[in-house]
């Protein structure tokens, strides 16, 4: 019963190339989001979507497009990978409701551009 | 300064120890606070939310000291599978509010 899922989990792809990361949430929860660690670990929110809405965008380039299907579902489209795009990105979900605005977090995704 | 900010470590400490580890957080407007645990190339598991009233599950006791913004967390009786890295998170609001963590505690737990 796995509550957040990514996939694909490795990833490697040369510069230049587009790709896209899934994500897939069946804790009923209705609010998404996309996390970066970098190769220093350190871990940086980059997009939140409540009810396929975006809310979060932070400073990413918009080479980076994430889209919601429905509130189950969270997508990452890259376009024109860079090498400074290899990290490993998280998904994560939680309820945009309190009182808990516990966030968990699916296996991650490691993007490797070569 | 940085918004969350944690001692790196690492922390090396026999089985069967307590160990304590702090986090500061710079936004006074912050109004949620966890601790997750990360195993290497795993992803963040949440260990525990924090109250103001502070809180225990286990082994782990976890506190919020709102008055000088920074929350801690303690082990007792560590196990060698306590050995992970600690991030602290911290939410400004609520909602879609994003998670804004430190960079981590390492402990590493000895035999």
């Amino acid at each position: 019963d796995t509550a957040v899922s990514q996939t694909p989990k490795y990833l490697v792809t040369q510069m230049g190339n587009d790709k896209s990361i899934k994500c897939e949430q069946n804790l009923g929860h209705d609010t998404m989001y996309w996390y970066k660690q970098d190769s220093k670990k350190f871990l940086k929110i980059m997009f939140s979507y409540n009810n396929k809405e975006l809310i979060i965008n932070e400073t990413v380039p918009n080479r980076f497009s994430p889209k919601s299907p429905d509130k189950a579902h969270l997508n990452l489209h890259i376009n024109s990978l860079e090498l400074g795009d290899s990290a490993v990105y998280f998904c994560a979900s939680s309820q945009f409701r309190g009182p808990s605005y516990e966030q968990y977090f699916g296996p991650g995704t490691r993007l490797t551009v070569t | 300064r940085k918004e969350v900010e944690q001692d790196p470590g690492p922390f090396n400490v026999p089985e069967g120890a307590t160990v304590a580890f702090n986090c500061t957080y710079s936004n006074s407007a912050s109004q949620s606070f966890f601790w997750y645990r990360q195993d290497c190339r795993k992803e963040p598991k949440l260990l525990m939310s924090v109250y103001s009233s502070g809180n225990e599950d286990g082994r782990f006791t976890a506190q919020l000291n709102r008055a000088s913004q920074y929350i801690s967390l303690l082990i007792r009786d560590s196990k060698l599978s306590d050995s992970a890295t600690y991030l602290c998170a911290v939410v400004a609001g609520g909602g879609a509010d994003g998670l804004t963590f430190g960079k981590g505690t390492h402990l590493i737990i000895q035999p």
